[in-house]
C-alpha cells in the first residue's frame, strides 16, 4: 500500500543542536513532497515543498530539505535549532497531477533551552 | 495571505446529536477543500475531497452518510458529523486549496469534537 513514513516520533534536542527529520514514501510514479509544522495550538504551516528542480530545497525558518528519489526520501534538516523550534512535524506526499494529500505521522520535535 | 477559518473551534456534544463545523477561506477562493482527522499522536486522515457545487468525493472507510459535506461556495466548505457516539471524537482539521497553485494546501485551525 502506498505510505508515507516518519521515524523516531518523539525527538528531544538542545538548542544550538542540529535537526535531521527522516521522510519515505512508497509511492512510485512522481511526486509533489512537502513538510508542515504545526506548533503548539497552531494550525499547520508550510515549511517547505518540493515539485521538480533542485532537489535540495530552502524552505522557511532555516530548514531545508533534499529529495532523493533512487532512496524515496525527502530528510528536513536544521543545522542549528532554536526552542521556538519545537513543534510537531509531518511529511507529506501527492501523486503528481493529484491533490490528494498522504501524511507520515508526524514527528514531536522538543527543543531544551 | 491564504487564510482558512473554523467554526467552532470546539465543541461538546451529546451522543446521537449533529454537529456542523463550517471551513471558510477568508482570503481567497478554494477551488477544492479537504476535510481530515487527526487521532491523537497519529497522522491526519483525509476524510474526503470536495469541489465547490460537486459531491464530495470520500476516503475509503469513511462513512458518507455520516460525515455529510457540503461545498457550496468557493469560500465555505461544512461537514456534518450526524448523529455523532463518542468514538467521533477527534480533531477536525479542513484544508483549502487554489487551482492551479500546484496542489498547496491551507490549513485551518481544527475543530475538536467532542461526544460524551
Amino acid at each position: 500500500a502506498q505510505s508515507v513514513s516518519q521515524h523516531n516520533h518523539h525527538v528531544i534536542l538542545s538548542e544550538a543542536a542540529s535537526l535531521e527529520l527522516g521522510c519515505n514514501y512508497s509511492y512510485g510514479g512522481t511526486v509533489n513532497l512537502f513538510w508542515y509544522v504545526q506548533y503548539p495550538g497552531q494550525h499547520l504551516q508550510l515549511l517547505l515543498k518540493y515539485f521538480s528542480g533542485d532537489p535540495l530545497v530552502k524552505g522557511i525558518k532555516g530548514f531545508e530539505a533534499e529529495f532523493i528519489k533512487s532512496k524515496f526520501s525527502f530528510n528536513l534538516r536544521k543545522p542549528s535549532v532554536q526552542w521556538s523550534d519545537t513543534a510537531e512535524y509531518f511529511c507529506a506526499v501527492t501523486l503528481y497531477g493529484n491533490n490528494r494529500l498522504a501524511f507520515g505521522k508526524g514527528n514531536q520535535v522538543v527543543v531544551i533551552p | 495571505g491564504a487564510v482558512v477559518s473554523q467554526h467552532p473551534s470546539r465543541v461538546i456534544c451529546k451522543s446521537g446529536t449533529s454537529v456542523k463545523i463550517e471551513c471558510r477561506s477568508l482570503d481567497f477562493q478554494a477551488t477544492t477543500m479537504f476535510w481530515y482527522r487527526q487521532f491523537p499522536k497519529k497522522s491526519l486522515m483525509l476524510m474526503a475531497t470536495s469541489n465547490e457545487g460537486s459531491k464530495a468525493t470520500y476516503e475509503q472507510g469513511v462513512e458518507k452518510d455520516k460525515f455529510l459535506i457540503n461545498h457550496a461556495s468557493l469560500t465555505l466548505s461544512t461537514l456534518t458529523v450526524t448523529s455523532a457516539h463518542p468514538e467521533d471524537s477527534s480533531f477536525y482539521i479542513c484544508s483549502g486549496s487554489i487551482q492551479g497553485l500546484n496542489n498547496e494546501q491551507f490549513f485551518g485551525p481544527g475543530t475538536r469534537l467532542t461526544v460524551l
